[in-house]
């Protein structure tokens, strides 16, 4: 099992540019969600999804949008990067069943850096 | 307040040596709390699940102290190895999960 992958790991974008990040889990999960992690600020919630074709917003949801259009995939995506989206982004699923009682598994993160 | 709020560290341990750290949470809702373990630029990992009374797994024990609102983590014959970030988590009364800052712990040889 692979588990939960995110591409690409790194990217370096330009004021302005768009680009999307890719998660795919391949454990059947309901329920993925899309992180960024920054020094000194932990884990914040962007935006998740409790199954195909579901989106709802996070802590920190602006500027970026989400789609689920399949169980195993969840896509993040920047319209318009800016400098302070410069993070680590972290893709996470969790299995079925009660969500406060099912731990995240999380992919490799994806490092990315708005100049 | 945050919701769910941990001391940073760092904890600067030796080989050998028991350490343990708290947690604390403001929703007295809160049913469910994970400790996750986070290496350097790596993604975090489920270390450990924290219900009811709490559990022990090895060297490690995780407890729930529901009337002070706190969770703790105690590491016995702390390794080299042990060395990481240990992510606090839980869920608010909206039922999203919850990661606290982290607590960064160093075992010295």
């Amino acid at each position: 099992n692979a588990g939960v992958t995110q591409t690409p790991k790194f990217r370096v974008l330009k004021t302005g540019q768009s680009m999307t990040l890719l998660c795919a889990q391949d454990m059947n999960h309901e329920y993925m969600y899309w992180y960024r992690q920054d020094p000194g600020m932990g884990l914040r919630l962007i935006h998740y999804s409790v199954g195909e074709g579901t989106t709802a917003k996070g802590e920190v949801p602006d500027g970026y949008n989400v789609s689920r259009l399949k169980k195993q995939n969840f896509l993040l995506g920047l319209e318009s990067a800016a400098p302070s989206q410069t993070s680590v982004y972290f893709c996470a699923s969790s299995p079925p069943g009660r969500r406060d009682n099912s731990p995240l598994h999380f992919g490799n993160g994806t490092r990315l850096t708005v100049t | 307040r945050k919701e769910v709020e941990q001391d940073p560290g760092p904890f600067n341990v030796p080989e050998g040596a028991t350490v343990a750290f708290n947690c604390t949470y403001s929703n007295s809702a809160s049913q469910s709390f994970f400790w996750y373990r986070q290496d350097c630029r790596k993604e975090p990992k489920l270390l450990m699940s924290v219900y009811s009374s709490g559990n022990e797994d090895g060297r490690f024990t995780a407890q729930l102290n529901r009337a002070s609102q706190y969770i703790s983590l105690l590491i016995r014959d702390s390794k080299l190895s042990d060395s990481a970030t240990y992510l606090c988590v839980g869920y608010s009364s909206a039922s999203k999960i919850i990661f606290g800052s982290g607590t960064r712990l160093s075992i010295r040889p």
